[in-house]
């Protein structure tokens, strides 16, 4: 089956500016998660979507982020305006619930250059 | 609070030798272990759950709720085993808490 989808692959923007990544989950998934990747550190959850409700999303800076899944299916994530600290690999991963054999499958992820 | 440690960055062993890689948690509940991996140039993916007991590519960890840690341990490494390495750790809310990772690196 095809895996998690993303793009773009890198971006690369000045601060203030506003950036958006995409994701495509595997078909048929209804979790998907976006998580944050600083270098040098493992990932952190910023917001899961159970279809196209909102699960978990207390770690979301959400001043400056957003996150939407209208259909249940594919996501967009948002940063507006983006800081220097937002620079980062941004991961989406999906996963057919969130029961406990669940496993989640991840993208290739976009790493977004702040300057 | 969730939170998992692993204390090493960085590890190096020589092909053949054994490895192991620490991971200490902190959870008030009873939690979900895992270990994930990311080779060059791959993506993140599950390694190991501590829930199916099983042997995957040579590791395996053991979960002792004693200690609070879930190491991860091969007797022979292999120069394919070297990648970034991250446990994981899903508490009450389902929610995945990693760790920093250790990057492993097998030399020949």
């Amino acid at each position: 089956e095809a895996g998690v989808a993303q793009s773009p692959r890198y971006k690369i923007i000045e601060k203030r500016q506003s950036v958006a990544f995409w994701c495509n989950p595997i078909s048929g998934h209804a979790t998907l998660y976006w998580y944050q990747q600083i270098l040098g550190q493992g990932p952190k959850l910023l917001i899961q979507f159970q279809n196209n409700g909102v699960v978990d999303d207390s770690q979301l800076p959400k001043d400056r982020f957003s996150a939407e899944r209208l259909k249940g299916v594919d996501s967009t994530l948002k940063i507006q305006p983006a800081k220097l600290e937002d620079s980062a690999v941004y991961l989406c991963a999906s996963s057919l619930s969130t029961g406990r054999l669940n496993e989640q499958y991840f993208g290739p992820g976009t790493r977004l250059t702040v300057t | 609070a969730q939170r998992v440690t692993q204390p090493e960055k960085l590890l190096s062993v020589f092909k053949g030798a054994p490895v192991e890689l620490k991971c200490n948690y902190s959870y008030s509940g009873s939690p979900e272990l895992f270990w994930y991996v990311q080779y060059s140039r791959q993506r993140l993916q599950l390694l190991l759950r501590h829930i199916s007991r099983e042997s995957i590519k040579g590791f395996t960890a053991d979960l002792n709720k004693g200690e609070t840690s879930f190491h991860l341990k091969k007797p022979f490494a292999q120069e394919e085993d070297s990648a970034m390495y991250y446990c994981a750790l899903k508490g009450g809310a389902q929610k995945l808490v990693f760790g920093q990772g250790t990057r492993l690196t097998i030399n020949p």
